[in-house]
């Protein structure tokens, strides 16, 4: 998994409440993404950063943010949760724009 | 809107056989077409990829057919072993970039033994 760590892998989180979703890499990759992976629609590019304090919105980025302050740290928060929000989220990671991204083991996001 | 769309959703292959899923893509503009391998409980890892100046690229069993006039692509698994049991996921992308991919919906595969 090319160095990457998620965390947590699993959780379970009331509407409306704050959740953060940590995706951590040991590669000194420059490019981080995070997708959700929902069933009959693939995996969906939420944000992506280019490098530290760059990021950008991906086709599904409402009611998401991210933040990366540090090379290896790409955060992800909800900042209210809601039940459309149950999802896996999958962190990716790439050395530069063109070569292979390689994912994380997903982190399993329940919103009740 | 889907901008990739991949079929069948499942597919179920005897051991030995041919599998064969398909994609269809509708942005002229995509110029880079992996395909992820992703088993229960992992994330996807990229299996085999093309780039639209060639139709046709070779790893082991696993091919990639590229038909650019008809925007689609397929990926086919020769020998059809039980090991290659998972989901398969078809993505595009555009600028030669390899990692802001657009994903299709998946197809579950299932070797029998």
């Amino acid at each position: 998994d090319a160095g990457i760590t998620q965390s947590p892998r699993h959780k379970v989180t009331e509407t409306g409440t704050p959740v953060t979703l940590r995706c951590h890499q040991t590669e000194n990759h420059r490019y981080m993404y995070w997708y959700r992976q929902d069933p009959g629609h693939g995996l969906r590019l939420i944000h992506y950063s280019y490098g530290v304090k760059d990021t950008d919105k991906g086709e599904v980025s409402d009611g998401y943010s991210v933040s990366r302050s540090k090379t290896e740290d790409f955060l992800l928060t909800l900042e209210s949760a809601t039940s459309s929000q149950t999802s896996v989220y999958f962190c990716a990671t790439g050395q530069s724009r063109n070569t292979e991204a390689f994912f994380g083991q997903g982190t399993r996001l329940t919103v009740v | 809107q889907q901008q990739v769309k991949q079929s069948p959703q499942s597919l179920i292959v005897q051991k030995g056989g041919i599998s064969i899923i398909n994609c269809a893509y509708e942005n002229t503009a995509f110029d880079y077409f992996p395909w992820y391998q992703q088993f229960p409980g992992k994330g996807p890892a990229l299996l085999i990829a093309i780039r639209p100046d060639v139709s046709e690229k070779k790893e082991g069993r696993f091919t990639i057919s590229f038909n650019k006039s008809a925007k689609q692509f397929s990926l086919h698994i020769m020998d059809s072993q039980p090991g290659d049991s998972a989901t398969y996921f078809c993505a595009a992308s555009l600028d030669q970039g390899a990692q802001k991919l657009v994903f299709g919906q998946g197809t579950r595969l299932t070797i029998n033994p």
